[in-house]
């Protein structure tokens, strides 16, 4: 079944311990990005990649970090979290960039304490 | 900055009634603008994209329509159902100074009621 898969979909962690969240699609899609969704802010970007090794900042990108070594994988790393980072995450993919639809991960809520 | 507003934010509509949800956005440089519906708890699923050079896109009961120029679209579903409760987003993917960034409106949440 062709999807965007996040993990974990529920994480709980305290302030400056770092972790990864981890985005993986089996589609061979070339474009790949991240989002954090807020109340009242709807959804913003955080970081996008065109292809493999290429990367670039979106909306909100301070706290974060991206890699894009394969094709198909995608994580995004918090170094050092912050309480103002507990958010709704959302992965997304498409074939394409600019020409394709994207298609979405099912979310990761992200508790810091 | 892009800017993207929707309008209404809430709609509550009784079942079989026809609908329109608007997106307005700042810069007319873009590539696309795609509408999504957000189930609550879940992920976005994409419903229609159209292209920068495109005027519609139709799939079923709905229509997306887009006016480049005048930086809006319209998603008008038809013959609404309970089934299509749920928050519809607008996103335009930007073509200018900030190439490949994707800004979202808000969203209206749409409820359908039997």
């Amino acid at each position: 079944e062709a999807q965007v898969t996040q993990n974990p979909r529920y994480l709980i962690t305290v302030t400056g311990k770092k972790l990864t969240v981890t985005c993986s699609q089996n589609m061979n899609h070339e474009y790949m990005s991240w989002y954090r969704q807020d109340p009242g802010l709807g959804l913003r970007q955080i970081y996008y990649s065109m292809n493999v090794e290429v990367t670039d900042k979106g909306d909100v990108p301070e706290g974060y970090k991206v890699s894009r070594k394969e094709k198909r994988n995608f994580p995004l790393i918090l170094e050092s979290p912050s309480p103002n980072q507990t958010s709704l995450y959302f992965c997304a993919s498409s074939l394409q960039g600019s020409y394709s639809p994207l298609h979405f991960g099912n979310g990761t809520r992200l508790t810091v304490t | 900055k892009q800017e993207v507003t929707q309008i209404p934010a809430a709609l509550s509509v009784p079942e079989g009634e026809n609908l329109v949800l608007n997106c307005s956005f700042t810069d007319s440089a873009i590539y696309n603008l795609q509408w999504f519906r957000q189930d609550p708890g879940k992920g976005l699923t994409s419903l229609l994209l159209i292209q920068s050079s495109q005027r519609e896109q139709t799939s079923g009961r709905l229509n997306a329509s887009l006016d480049k120029s005048s930086g809006r679209s319209t998603l008008y579903i038809a013959a609404s159902q309970p089934g299509d409760s749920a928050t519809y987003l607008c996103a335009v993917f930007n073509s200018g100074g900030s190439n490949y960034k994707l800004t979202f409106g808000k969203g209206t949440l749409l409820t359908v009621n039997p």
